[in-house]
């Protein structure tokens, strides 16, 4: 168990619609990123938050807004979501002191767009 | 502009055998090279890592080689295990503001 919660675990919606996934740091961690997993691909960097801050910002959609909480959860908001945006939607956290520089991952939200 | 170039895509290995995994980058202000292990309907959880002033990492069966000069390096996972199957991910992480850059990826199955 990696310490970061991702809320929901599965998600199965329609094209056109709006969804928001949830992501939970470790504690004491103060950056967290979104990555995205198309089937039997690679991880897309989306979008990263420090301190409820914008920090870099990767392949995300315009379609696609994050924000990061002042108690550090963060959350991912996609809309008008298309049949492609089926994917593995991962949120990572690091920056909690002696381990900065390693990134923790979720277990995932797995997004399905009918 | 991919960042980290890794290859192979995808590697058969016999059970006992020595898996290899290599991974280039270009960018010379990445300061932290982080491997990443990934089975199906699970999050990537790190495996191992090395900074650039080192050469080469072990732990266990698992070996980072580092060639600074080469601006490459590589994942050998020694006495390959079936359960050693699984996707493995390279990374970079660049100075400023802690940012990731990931491999491809990397299909690993070991036959038992």
């Amino acid at each position: 168990d990696s310490g970061v919660t991702q809320t929901p675990k599965h998600l199965i919606t329609a094209t056109g619609q709006r969804v928001t996934l949830r992501c939970s740091p470790r504690s004491g961690d103060l950056s967290v990123y979104w990555y995205q997993q198309s089937l039997d691909q690679g991880l897309q960097f989306l979008i990263q938050y420090y301190n409820g801050e914008e920090r870099a910002k990767g392949n995300i959609l315009e379609r696609f807004s994050a924000q990061q909480f002042p108690d550090l959860h963060s959350e991912l908001n996609l809309s008008s979501l298309e049949l492609g945006d089926s994917a593995l939607y991962f949120c990572a956290s690091s920056g909690g002191g002696g381990a900065q520089e390693t990134q923790y991952f979720g277990p995932g939200t797995r997004l399905l767009v009918l | 502009q991919q960042q980290v170039k890794q290859s192979p895509q995808s590697l058969i290995v016999q059970k006992g055998g020595i898996s290899i995994i290599n991974c280039a980058y270009e960018n010379t202000a990445f300061d932290y090279f982080p491997w990443y292990q990934q089975f199906p309907g699970k999050g990537p959880a790190l495996l191992i890592a090395i900074r650039p002033d080192v050469s080469e990492k072990k732990e266990g069966r698992f070996t980072i080689s580092f060639n600074k000069s080469a601006k490459q390096f590589s994942l050998h996972i020694m006495d390959s295990q079936p359960g050693d199957s699984a996707t493995y991910f390279c990374a970079a992480r660049g100075y400023n503001f802690n940012k990731f850059y990931f491999g491809s990826g990397t299909k690993l199955n070991v036959k038992p």
